[in-house]
C-alpha cells in the first residue's frame, strides 16, 4: 500500500534533548512538509523541501532542522532551542507543489517532560 | 499573504441534519481552496478542493463546498449528519507554489 509512515506515534523527551521524528513516502512524490498543530491554532508549516537536497524554512522554522537525502525520506528534528516543543507533528507529501494534493501521514505526539 | 477564518470552533448538530461549516478566505489573487477532515489522533485527509472551473465541488462522504468570490467563502456541507462525521474540519488556501495555510479548524459533534 502507498501511503506515508511517520515514527513513534508516540514520544517523550526529557526537556533539554534533540529528538528526531521519522517521515517515509513511498508515493514517489518530489515534494514533501512538517507541520506542527496546537489546539485551536490549526496547522503551521515549520519545513518543506520541493527536491531532494533542498528544503525551505516555513512559518516556524526556529528551534527544527531537517534534511532530504532520499526522495522518500524527510526526518524533523526538535532541537533543545525549541522552546516549546510539546504538539503534534504532521508529515505531508505531494507529487509537485502548489495545488497538488498533500498527503498525510497519521502524525507524531510529542511530549517534552 | 492569504489566510483562513473558520466560523466556529465548536459544531454541535442532530444526526441527519444539514451540517454547515463556514469558512472564509483573504488573497489578492485567485485562491485554491481545500477541506480536509482529521478524526483524533489521526493525519487529515482530503474531503474535496477547488482550483479552476466549477464553484460548486462535491467531495467524500456526501460534502459539498461552493466557490463564492464575491463572498471570499468554501462553506463546506453536507445534508444529513451522520455519527460518523463527528471529526474536526479544516479549511485551507494556496495561492503559490507548496505553501498552505490553514484555519483553526472546527470540531463537529453529532447527536443522535
Amino acid at each position: 500500500d502507498g501511503g506515508i509512515t511517520q515514527s513513534p506515534k508516540y514520544l517523550f523527551r526529557k526537556e533539554g534533548q534533540n529528538v528526531t521524528l521519522s517521515c517515509e513516502q513511498n508515493l514517489n512524490h518530489d515534494a514533501m512538509y512538517w507541520y506542527r498543530q496546537d489546539p485551536g491554532q490549526g496547522l503551521r508549516l515549520i519545513y518543506y523541501s520541493q527536491i531532494v537536497n533542498d528544503f525551505q524554512k516555513g512559518d516556524i522554522a526556529e528551534g527544527y532542522s531537517v534534511s532530504r537525502e532520499k526522495k522518500e525520506s524527510f526526518p524533523l528534528t526538535v532541537t533543545s532551542a525549541q522552546k516549546n516543543p510539546t504538539a503534534f507533528y504532521l508529515c505531508a507529501s505531494s507529487r509537485t507543489g502548489g495545488i497538488d494534493t498533500q498527503y498525510f501521514g497519521p502524525g507524531t505526539r510529542l511530549t517534552v517532560l | 499573504a492569504q489566510s483562513v477564518t473558520q466560523l466556529g470552533s465548536h459544531v454541535s448538530v442532530s444526526e441527519g441534519a444539514l451540517v454547515l461549516l463556514r469558512c472564509n478566505y483573504s488573497s489578492s489573487v485567485p485562491p485554491y481552496l481545500f477541506w480536509y477532515v482529521q478524526y483524533p489522533n489521526q493525519g487529515l485527509q482530503l474531503l474535496l478542493k477547488y482550483t479552476t472551473g466549477a464553484t460548486l465541488v462535491k467531495g467524500i462522504n456526501g460534502f459539498e463546498a461552493e466557490f463564492k468570490k464575491s463572498e471570499t467563502s468554501f462553506h463546506l456541507t453536507k445534508p444529513s449528519a451522520h455519527m460518523s462525521d463527528a471529526a474536526e474540519y479544516f479549511c485551507a488556501v494556496s495561492v503559490n507554489d507548496y505553501k498552505l495555510s490553514f484555519g483553526a479548524g472546527t470540531t463537529v459533534t453529532v447527536r443522535a
